[in-house]
């Protein structure tokens, strides 16, 4: 079955370091993967997608993603965190013709002072 | 330009009422999809509607069911609440003819209690 799987429920990270959000994937053909971001009180917001072409993918706010299919993995990296960056972050795929976003469980970005 | 819209905000029921969310998707897109967003969780896929039809749907049984309006708006019925209802409900729209990559937009949800 197709699934996506974010291994890490929390990350606390401190202002200014670097952060890697871990998302790994299960699909028979390579799928379209996505990371959204979710603040308290605010839509889900894209900030960046794959689909085929260079793996490595510039989003917005600073963020970037690597697709590497040997490891059947999304992750999304950013070099300096900033304490606005606090929020839940979602990676989510789909393929073929199916419009059904399968989503990850989420992991919640805290930022240290 | 606004983007896609819920409404209402927050919304408190008893079990076995009846609810209906509703959803203006984002100026000229004409596809809508809606998720339950249970606490702690990924969104989960409950149907998409596109011409006014329901074209995909999750695994959510018939208690939930939809309508898209001839302006793509679109509403969510859910019948007979249980208290595992209880969740964020998100709406999202995007253009079909952009295909399946299109991005789609989330409007803020609407939050469901069911007491």
């Amino acid at each position: 079955a197709q699934s996506v799987t974010q291994p890490d429920i929390h990350i606390t990270v401190s202002e200014g370091a670097s952060l890697e959000l871990r998302c790994n994937y299960s699909y028979g053909a390579t799928p379209y993967l996505f990371w959204y971001v979710q603040s308290p009180g605010q839509g889900l917001q894209l900030l960046l997608k794959y689909f085929s072409g260079d793996t490595l993918v510039q989003g917005i706010k600073g963020f970037e993603a690597e697709f590497k299919r040997s490891q059947s993995s999304f992750n999304l990296r950013k070099p300096s965190v900033h304490w606005s960056d606090a929020a839940e972050y979602f990676c989510a795929g789909l393929s073929g013709s199916n419009y059904q976003l399968i989503w990850g469980a989420g992991t919640k970005l805290i930022i240290k002072p | 330009d606004a983007g896609v819209t819920q409404s209402p905000t927050h919304l408190i029921k008893t079990r076995g009422q009846q609810v209906t969310l509703r959803c203006s998707p984002k100026s000229g897109h004409d596809t809508v999809s809606w998720y339950q967003q249970a606490l702690g969780q990924g969104p989960q896929f409950i149907f998409q509607y596109y011409e006014e039809e329901e074209r995909q749907r999750g695994n959510f049984p018939d208690r939930f069911s939809g309508h898209q309006f001839p302006n793509y708006s679109s509403e969510l019925n859910v019948n007979a609440l249980l208290l595992g209802d209880s969740a964020l409900y998100l709406c999202a729209s995007s253009l079909r003819l952009a295909g399946i990559t299109d991005t789609q937009y989330f409007g803020p949800g609407t939050r469901l209690t069911v007491l």
